[in-house]
């Protein structure tokens, strides 16, 4: 499969925790952008990590890229239940920086 | 920021009609603009990739015929469900991509073939 691969597929917490989730893919990447859907909603872009970064930041949100092992990491550090919706990573790739995303995480924090 | 407006964002239509989705950009120029669809508690699959003034690149196993695009514009790009059925029936999604390499993607449209 050309998409990637999102682990865990679900993952619930209390307030307060931190959620990490998983991104792994198969091809070269030009970048590598974490999205936040809520249910039956559009996409919003949260951050995107350029194939020579290795990690950044951006309020409560982490992120990381290894290359070598062709995955990436997101941090949602002190979760609150405003957080729950399902995230999406997603590759950039070729000339027209293409989007594919993978199968999403589905996160949902308890109050 | 950057932002794309997306109609209708519900639509229910019979088996056989046609239904037009329209995405325009607000406050920028969208040279290349993709869609998507995505079923229920799924990944969003590309369709297709539509450059202004261009025919739309699709990608392997979607209809040509079936998913029109047209970009006629640099703000507009719309998607049409031809004689649309049950099966077409899914939240289709529009993006724009951004000078910095962002995207900045539309409300959805929740299609019901009826």
């Amino acid at each position: 499969s050309q998409q990637g691969e999102e682990d865990p597929q679900a993952l619930s917490i209390q307030e307060g925790e931190n959620a990490t989730m998983n991104c792994s893919y198969k091809t070269s990447i030009n970048n590598l952008q974490w999205y936040r859907q809520n249910s039956g909603r559009g996409l919003v872009h949260l951050i995107l990590i350029r194939s020579n970064e290795r990690e950044k930041h951006s309020g409560r949100l982490r992120v990381t890229l290894d290359t070598s092992k062709k995955s990436s990491s997101l941090l949602i550090t002190a979760s609150r239940a405003a957080d729950t919706a399902s995230y999406f990573c997603a590759r950039g790739t070729g000339s027209n920086y293409k989007l594919t995303f993978g199968k999403g995480t589905l996160l949902t924090v308890n109050p | 920021g950057a932002v794309v407006s997306q109609h209708p964002s519900r639509v229910i239509c019979k088996s056989g009609t046609s239904v037009k989705i329209e995405c325009r950009s607000l406050d920028f120029q969208a040279t290349t603009m993709f869609w998507y669809r995505q079923f229920p508690k799924k990944s969003l699959m590309l369709m297709a990739t539509s450059n202004e003034g261009s025919k739309a690149t699709y990608e392997q196993g979607v209809e040509k015929d079936k998913f029109l695009i047209n970009h006629a514009s640099l703000t507009l790009s719309t998607l049409t469900v031809t004689s649309a059925h049950p099966e077409d029936s899914s939240f289709y999604i529009c993006s724009a991509r951004l000078a910095n390499y962002g995207y900045t993607f539309g409300s959805g449209t929740r299609l019901t073939v009826v």
